[in-house]
């Protein structure tokens, strides 16, 4: 299965755009690229998923390069509540809906 | 909303002890699956099952077993508990489909298992 590398941790200020980075350089034509999130003391949920245009959505937008070897996930105005861990995920069609998570992005957000 | 329920939030058990961790969904979904997590490693997926009495190794099977009678409820089983079992574990469904956005993963609220 292909992997996907994410920074460790990241911090950003309260109402301050995030963008989040993953690298995913041996992903398959036929993967999608999905992002969850998972708040302290809950299971993770999902965010957004892509293949290969830019897609938003109310939680989210994701920017997925040209040569689909990377993305990022964009939170527009970053809340308190929005300190979470982030995953990016990569979704193989050939397998029985098999996910494989990273340890993700730690994200932290300033008051 | 689709909900997924684990039998309890915090278990403590003792070395040797057989442990079962029962998880619920309301949805009708026919894929069901089993995560620990521990810091630093993400998520690994024990087992999963995409069909009553129908079950799949995931990437750390060992020490581990799994249980699916009826549609709704995927129990995860082990054996004899050791003390490197202790973890979060995390219980999912989903409903399968050709667009991936069905495959959306719905988690429980995870169980925190403590192995002394």
């Amino acid at each position: 299965d292909a992997k996907t590398t994410q920074p460790n941790s990241m911090e950003s200020n309260e109402e301050e755009p995030v963008h989040l980075p993953c690298n995913h350089s041996t992903i398959s034509g036929t993967d999608y690229i999905h992002w969850y999130r998972q708040l302290p003391s809950q299971g993770p949920e999902y965010v957004i998923h892509g293949l290969t245009s830019n897609v938003n959505n109310r939680m989210a937008s994701l920017a997925i390069a040209e040569d689909r070897k990377s993305s990022t996930l964009i939170l527009h105005r970053a809340t308190l509540r929005d300190a979470a861990v982030y995953y990016c995920i990569l979704r193989s069609q050939t397998s029985y809906d098999k996910v494989i998570f990273g340890p993700g992005t730690s994200l932290s957000v300033i008051p | 909303d689709v909900k997924v329920t684990q039998s309890s939030r915090y278990l403590v058990k003792r070395t040797g002890e057989k442990v079962f961790l029962e998880c619920v969904q309301d949805m009708d979904h026919e894929n069901m699956f089993w995560y620990r997590q521990d810091p630093g490693l993400g998520l690994r997926l024990i087992y999963f099952s995409y069909d009553v009495k129908m079950k799949e190794k995931g990437d750390i099977p060992e020490g581990y077993s799994v249980s699916r009678e009826k549609k709704e409820r995927f129990s995860l089983i082990l054996e004899s508990a050791s003390t490197n079992q202790t973890s979060m574990y995390l219980c999912a469904s989903s409903s399968p489909g050709s667009v991936p956005r069905l495959h959306e993963q719905y988690f429980g609220p995870g169980t925190r298992l403590t192995v002394t």
